[in-house]
Formats: C-alpha cells, structure tokens, sequence
C-alpha cells in the first residue's frame, strides 16, 4: 500500500522556520519527483515545490522562493521542506505529492501550519 | 503563467444525476491536463490524467474531455462519494504547477 505520511507542522511565530518531513512508503521512491502543495484554510490548491528524483531539479513557487527549501533523502524515503521567514499567508495544510510525468499521483494527509503571533 | 478557470463554483445536483464541470486554460494546454477529487477532510486524489485517462481505481462513471484550452470532467450518476470539491490542474514546461480554484458538488 502507497503511504505519504507528513509530520513537522505546528504553531510558528510570524518570522519563523518549521521543517516539514514526508516518509514514503508502498513504492519505488527514486522512480518519482516528489513535490509540496499547500491548501490554506477554505482555500484551494496551492503548488509549492517540486525536487526531481536525483535531486537535479527543484522549482519553487513565486510565494515561496527564496524562503522556502526543499530536499530528498532516497536512502531514507523522505522529502523534506524547510520553512524560513514563515509569514501569516503560509498558514496552511502542506501535503507532500509524488508526482510522475506532469501530474500528482498519490498525497499524503498533510500537515497544518500556522502561523500567528 | 497558465490561469485555470473552473466553473461553476458550485453544482448542486442530487444523486443519480449527471454533472459537468468545465476547466477553462488561458491559453492552450495541449494534453497535460488533470482532474483531482477532494472530499472534506480528506487529502486530493487523481482522478483523470492526459484529459480523458482514469487513474488506477477510478469508476467508469468520471469521464474527462477536451482538448485545446476547454476541458470538461463529466461524473455518469453521482453517487454519495461523490460530493467533493474537484480542481483541474496543469504543469506547463516553463513552470509553475496551477491549479484552478475548484467546483464544489454539493447535494440538491
């Protein structure tokens, strides 16, 4: 059975990190890019990154760059997505998404941060 | 950047009808084009790939079609499952991944 779990996510202060982690399992994990998409609260979907199987492509979303970092670990199925300068519009459900050839195809749960003073 | 615009925003059907919803690209997207189901409380999950391909498990009743820039997902008879919040999506070659902002299927 493919498995997405994501864990990290909790309450910030407005100017702080989080890391989020995704543990990948039921599959072939260096056979798909992995990617994050967020969903703030009544919301819709929201592409955040994106990292290639090997690592030798990542993308981010204009909203994030330069702020957010994203990252694998094969050895380990997981991804990763570190979180810096969060501000109160990074509030959201972050779901880790593997993804082959342009699309999504399986998601995790998700994990809710939020940020507030 | 692609803009995705679904519509309606919402479709209040009862079951056993048929709905249509229409995704609607900025300029055309070739055949990379997807459908996801959202259901509340619940991660997305794909439902039609490349327009008209169902995903591993998907019913017969979710159809997709289109080409172009007009895309449309047709669900044959909702069922109770079925009434979920459904987005279109899009990856073009120069970035970034879109979305649109969803249709809600609500019950009539």
């Amino acid at each position: 059975e493919v498995q997405l779990v994501e864990s990290g996510g909790g309450l910030v202060q407005p100017g702080g990190s989080l890391r989020l982690s995704c543990g990948a399992s039921g599959f072939t994990f260096t056979d798909y890019t992995m990617n994050w998409v967020r969903q703030a609260p009544g919301r819709g979907l929201e592409w955040v990154s994106y990292v290639s199987s090997a690592s030798s492509t990542i993308h981010y979303a204009d909203s994030v760059r330069g702020r957010f970092t994203t990252s694998r670990d094969n050895a380990k199925n997981s991804v990763y997505l570190q979180m810096n300068s969060l501000r109160d519009e990074d509030t959201a459900v972050y779901y880790c998404a593997s993804g082959y050839s342009n699309y999504l195809i399986n998601w995790g749960q998700g994990t809710l941060v939020t940020v507030s003073s | 950047e692609i803009v995705l615009t679904q519509s309606p925003a919402t479709l209040s059907l009862s079951p056993g009808e048929r709905a249509t919803l229409s995704c609607r690209a900025s300029q055309s997207v070739g055949t990379s084009l997807a459908w996801y189901q959202q259901r509340p409380g619940q991660a997305p999950r794909l439902l039609i790939f490349d327009v008209s391909s169902r995903a591993t498990d998907i019913p017969a009743r979710f159809s997709g079609s289109g080409s172009g820039a007009d895309f449309t997902l047709t669900i044959s008879g909702l069922e109770p499952e079925d009434f979920a919040v459904y987005y279109c999506q899009h990856r073009s070659n120069g970035w970034p991944w879109t979305f649109g902002q969803g249709t809600k299927v609500d019950i009539k």
